[in-house]
């Protein structure tokens, strides 16, 4: 099956810095998401990016779907950032329509 | 904004209950899914269903049971509930293939 991998697992941040959280996937996918699951556990939608680049506010995402990565900027962060950032795939592949998460980059923005 | 809700978010109960683990939507999609979620780690899916009085087990095995007799709800049962069942549990949904998925706020179960 699709195997998708993230990169860094941990990251520490000084609050205002920049960051690139790094999503690769093993095969073709049709979709794909970044979600941000806060301290309460909740997963919050981030982007819909099966391919190209999309800008809400701070954040930013692109696809390079042939290349099968897709990256995610957090610029000038802050405390609020904190929390795990999961990339989330599907794939017309599989046998059946799953959202498939890698492990996560785990990000604390420290004051 | 999504309109997938899920009750209760926070659970503490006894060895040996049994207990139901609500989710509904409101936006009709035909797809929907539980995650099970460890602390700090991965995502694992453990029920999904394509529509109504479908559902079949995902990738993680689990003693949990589900139903889906109405499109918009779709719960997840323990019938005696141990230890070992303490996690959080996400409840997703989506319709066709090139979509993406919501999360419901999740529920926190303790069993002690």
């Amino acid at each position: 099956g699709i195997q998708v991998e993230q990169s860094p697992p941990d990251l520490i941040l000084q609050e205002g810095a920049n960051s690139t959280l790094r999503c690769n996937f093993s095969d073709s996918v049709n979709n794909l998401q970044w979600f941000h699951q806060n301290p309460w556990g909740q997963l919050i939608n981030l982007f819909y990016i099966p391919s190209g680049t999309k800008q809400n506010g701070r954040l930013s995402a692109t696809t390079v779907a042939t290349e099968r990565y897709s990256l995610l900027y957090i610029s000038s962060s802050q405390t609020t950032d904190s929390g795990v950032y999961f990339c989330a795939v599907n794939s017309l592949k599989t046998s059946y329509d799953k959202v498939i998460f890698g492990p996560g980059t785990s990000l604390s923005v420290i004051p | 904004e999504a309109d997938i809700y899920q009750t209760p978010r926070y659970l503490v109960i006894g060895t040996g209950k049994k207990i139901t683990l609500e989710c509904s939507q409101t936006m009709g999609h035909d797809k929907m899914y539980w995650y099970q979620q460890d602390p700090g780690m991965e995502l694992h899916l453990i029920h999904y269903s394509y529509g109504v009085n479908s559902t079949e087990k995902g990738d993680l095995s689990s003693e949990s049971t589900v139903s889906r007799i109405r499109t918009e709800h779709f719960p997840l049962t323990l019938e005696s509930a141990r230890p070992s069942h303490t996690s959080q549990y996400l409840c997703a949904s989506k319709t066709g293939m090139v979509t993406e998925a919501f999360f419901g706020q999740g529920t926190r179960l303790t069993v002690v």
